[in-house]
């Protein structure tokens, strides 16, 4: 099956850092998205991203699927970032709806 | 108030026991999927259903079970020949397709 690894496993970050996340994937994609985990286990959809680049707010997201890979950048950023950062794929060869998840990237951001 | 609703929060569950967790939605989305997230890990995906009265095995589909007799519920029971079911439970829905999905708030379950 398709591999979905996210870099940095862990990032501290202080208040108001810019920060970039990374999310490679072993196979052609024709779906991707970014989801955060608060600390309560909450997951919320951030971006469906399968190509090219999206803003929503202090978050953006490009998805370079020639290359395999997305990344996630926050900017400016705030302790309510804090939580787990989820990169989830779809296999093009797969039927539709059967995301893979990468480990996730947990970030910290202090004050 | 709308959304996906999942029940218990918590659950325990004794050896050789059958436990059944919920999940309902009111966004009249067709598909519903289930996933097992453990401490530290990405989410796995358990059974997944497209439509009413049809569901696909997952990854890690062995030990579980579902059903899914009305658009807008799909109940997972987590059975005694899963042997190692503590975990942290999640329901997603979304419209089908490669369409964004939504998730709810989780079930925890933990083994006595």
């Amino acid at each position: 099956g398709i591999q979905v690894e996210q870099s940095p496993p862990d990032l501290i970050l202080q208040e108001g850092a810019n920060s970039t996340l990374r999310c490679n994937f072993s196979d052609s994609v024709n779906n991707l998205q970014w989801f955060h985990q608060n600390p309560w286990g909450q997951l919320i959809n951030l971006f469906y991203i399968p190509s090219g680049t999206k803003q929503n707010g202090r978050l953006s997201a490009t998805t370079v699927a020639t290359e395999r890979y997305s990344l996630l950048y926050i900017s400016s950023s705030q302790t309510t970032d804090s939580g787990v950062y989820f990169c989830a794929v779809e296999q093009t060869t797969d039927s539709w709806g059967k995301l893979q998840f990468g480990a996730g990237t947990q970030v910290v951001v202090t004050p | 108030d709308g959304g996906i609703t999942q029940s218990p929060k918590y659950l325990f569950r004794k050896e050789g026991q059958n436990v059944t967790l919920s999940c309902e939605q009111n966004l009249n989305h067709d598909a519903m999927y289930w996933y097992r997230q453990d401490p530290g890990q990405g989410l796995r995906l358990i059974y997944y259903s497209q439509i009413v009265n049809d569901f696909q095995k997952g990854d890690i589909a062995e030990g579980y079970s579902v059903s899914r007799e009305k658009k807008e519920s799909f109940p997972l029971t987590v059975t005694s020949a899963q042997k190692n079911p503590t975990a942290f439970y999640l329901c997603a829905t979304n419209r089908g397709g490669r369409e964004t999905q939504y998730f709810g708030p989780g079930t925890r379950l933990l083994v006595l």
